[in-house]
């Protein structure tokens, strides 16, 4: 299975929203609501932002919101602060929920 | 709270085979509506799937590694482990194990990584 494709990099100023888009097939993000969203800091394993889609496990902050459309899925982060520094990484479930397949990342610069 | 804990070689020569093994606190691998993944990331590259374990002991694995991979439980030890043969350079990387809740299909527990390298 190929990677999804997401941007290398996206920066905002605090108090700003962003939106990190994540694209992939009718074979994953178009075929499953099973999109999810981790953020890596440096030195750490990812953190859980985002289930299915549109869904925040406990814990996580309201300004982490998940959407899709078609094969795209996207994070938008509202309100960024500079704790936000970290890499955005989107998944989602392919191959018939048997397969799974992660993006690329995407560095977020708070300026 | 479930932890996730890996341990195993942090070299391992070409061409062998490299093993490590996930220990779980605070739940049970056997049970739950959970799957056992094993994940890895290169240094300074994105996450790779490698495989999940059921509790039923079925397996998943992603296709580019299916003929190098193994998954398997020791229930008795409340661990599950990973088996990959014939590595290159190519294999070295951050390997993580990670609990992922079923009907989520996503990974809410992860362990704090091993990192592997694949050298002479």
């Amino acid at each position: 299975q190929s990677a999804l494709t997401q941007p290398a990099s996206v920066s905002g100023s605090p108090g700003q929203s962003i939106t990190i888009s994540c694209i992939g097939t009718h074979n994953d993000i178009g075929g499953y609501d099973y999109v999810s969203w981790y953020q890596q800091s440096p030195g750490k394993p990812p953190r859980l932002l985002i289930y299915e889609v549109t869904y925040r496990p406990s814990g996580v902050s309201h300004r982490f919101s998940g959407s899709k459309s078609g094969n795209t899925a996207s994070l938008t982060i509202s309100e960024v602060q500079p704790e936000d520094e970290a890499v955005y990484v989107c998944a989602s479930s392919a191959s018939g929920s048997t397969s799974y397949v992660f993006g690329g990342g995407t560095s977020l610069t708070v300026l | 709270q479930v932890q996730l804990q890996e341990s195993g070689p942090g070299l391992v020569k070409p061409s062998q085979t490299l093993s490590l093994t996930c220990s779980v606190s605070g739940g049970s691998v056997s049970s739950g509506p959970y799957y056992w993944s094993w994940i890895r990331q290169p240094a300074g590259k994105g996450l790779e799937w490698i495989g999940r374990i059921y509790t039923s002991g079925a397996t998943n694995y992603n296709s580019s590694l299916k003929s190098r991979v193994t998954i398997s439980f020791d229930t008795s030890k409340n661990q599950f482990s990973l088996e990959m043969t014939s590595v290159t350079a190519a294999d070295t990387a951050r390997y993580y194990c990670a609990r992922e809740i079923s009907s989520w299909d996503a990974f809410e527990n992860w362990g704090q990584g091993t990192m592997v390298t694949v050298s002479s």
